[in-house]
Order: C-alpha cells, then structure tokens, then sequence
C-alpha cells in the first residue's frame, strides 16, 4: 500500500522567510496529491493540491511542485506570515484510492 | 448548510467500554471517513465508506466497528475501549472517492480511554 513520508516534522521561520515541506510516497498509482493545513485546535482544510498531469500549482504564496519520477512533492510557501502558523499534511491517493496521509510538518512563523 | 457535524465533541470512558461516534454531513457526498490523529502520527484511517451501503478498512481498523446508516450519517463504535485509542477522531466526507476529492472534516471528537 501507500506510505507516505514528510520532512521536516517541526519548521520555523522568521515573519517574511520562505518555508519549504517535503513528502515522498510510494505508489506509483498515486495521482493527487492534496495539502491540509490544521491551526491549533481546529479541523483540517485543504489549502491546495495537484494532480499528476501537472509539475506545479500555485495559488497567491503558495505552490506544490510535483516530480512523478522520483516520487516527491513538496509545499511552498513564500512571505510567511504568522497566520501560516498551522500543522501542515501532505497526503497522496488516487482515482478511488484511499488518501494517505504524512505525518505533518508543524510550522512556526516569528514576528 | 453545516457541513459535517460529529457528536460528542468531548468523552471519557474507562477501559472496558463502549460508545459510538457519531457523524452527519450535509452536502449530499456520497463518501465518508473515520480517521483518528496523534501527536506525531498524522491522520490515519479507520475505515471509510465509498458510497452508501458499503464500508471498508482503511489503516487501523482494529477495535472498531463502522455503520453506514444512510447517505447522511456515518457512525463509529469502540467496543471495548482500550487505552491505546485515546485520540482524536475526525469524520469527513467527500463528493465521490478521496483520491481526487476534497476531504470536508468535521470539529473533532476528542476521546479519552483512561
């Protein structure tokens, strides 16, 4: 089955830095690949994902490159604010597949 | 709408018993999901339903059983509890299948098996 590995666990940036999220993952069958941001407290929320047709997605100060062939994805975010302060969850899947889920990455962003 | 609601929110049980989870969406999907998160772990799958009807194992399914009384609503039972599901349970759901769907959770039930 899928598995799916994410690093850093912990991250933390200063106000206006870029942060970088890496996951791999296993199965080559797997073709999207979300990203859930958790702040404290609160329930998971996809804040962008990308299919395997595609290299790279962005939406404002976020962006997910993919690369099929070495099996990685990775999250981007630029001008870090501390509002981006969240738990962070790559996950992978595909057509009916199940999601699977990295560990997470908790970020912190310093005034 | 709502989206999907999950009761109780909070629950202390002692080892030895039982209770259900229970879980209600209402944006019509046909998909739901039980998934269970600790420090460190991320969030893993119990079991989901595709569609209504059916039900299957995700992750770690072991000491739980799922119903899927209708489109609606989706329940989760723990029927002997075990300290080892201490945990935070989110049910979502999704329009058809995760693999391509947005997955809608719900708040959080925040289970303590003492």
């Amino acid at each position: 089955g899928e598995n799916v590995e994410q690093h850093p666990s912990t991250l933390s940036v200063q106000e206006g830095d870029s942060a970088v999220i890496k996951c791999t993952y296993s199965d080559s069958a797997s073709n999207y690949f979300p990203w859930y941001k958790q702040e404290l407290g609160k329930r998971p929320q996809l804040i962008i994902d990308i299919r395997s047709n595609v290299g790279e997605k962005k939406d404002q100060r976020i962006a997910v490159t993919l690369n099929k062939t070495a099996k990685h994805f990775s999250l981007h975010i630029t001008e870090t604010q501390p509002e981006d302060s969240a738990v962070y969850f790559c996950a992978a899947g595909g057509g009916y597949n199940k999601l699977i889920f990295g560990a997470g990455t908790r970020l912190a962003v310093h005034p | 709408n709502a989206g999907v609601t999950q009761t109780p929110k909070f629950q202390v049980l002692k080892t030895g018993q039982s209770m259900t989870l229970q879980c209600a969406q209402d944006m019509n999907h046909n998909s739901m999901y039980w998934y269970r998160q600790d420090p460190g772990m991320g969030l893993r799958l119990i079991y989901y339903s595709a569609s209504e009807g059916t039900t299957d194992k995700g992750e770690v399914p072991n000491g739980y059983n799922v119903s899927r009384l209708n489109k609606r609503e989706f329940s989760l039972r723990l029927e002997s509890a075990a300290p080892s599901q201490t945990s935070v349970y989110f049910c979502a759901s999704s329009e058809w299948g995760s693999g391509g769907r947005e997955l809608f959770f719900g708040e959080g039930s925040r289970l303590t098996v003492l």
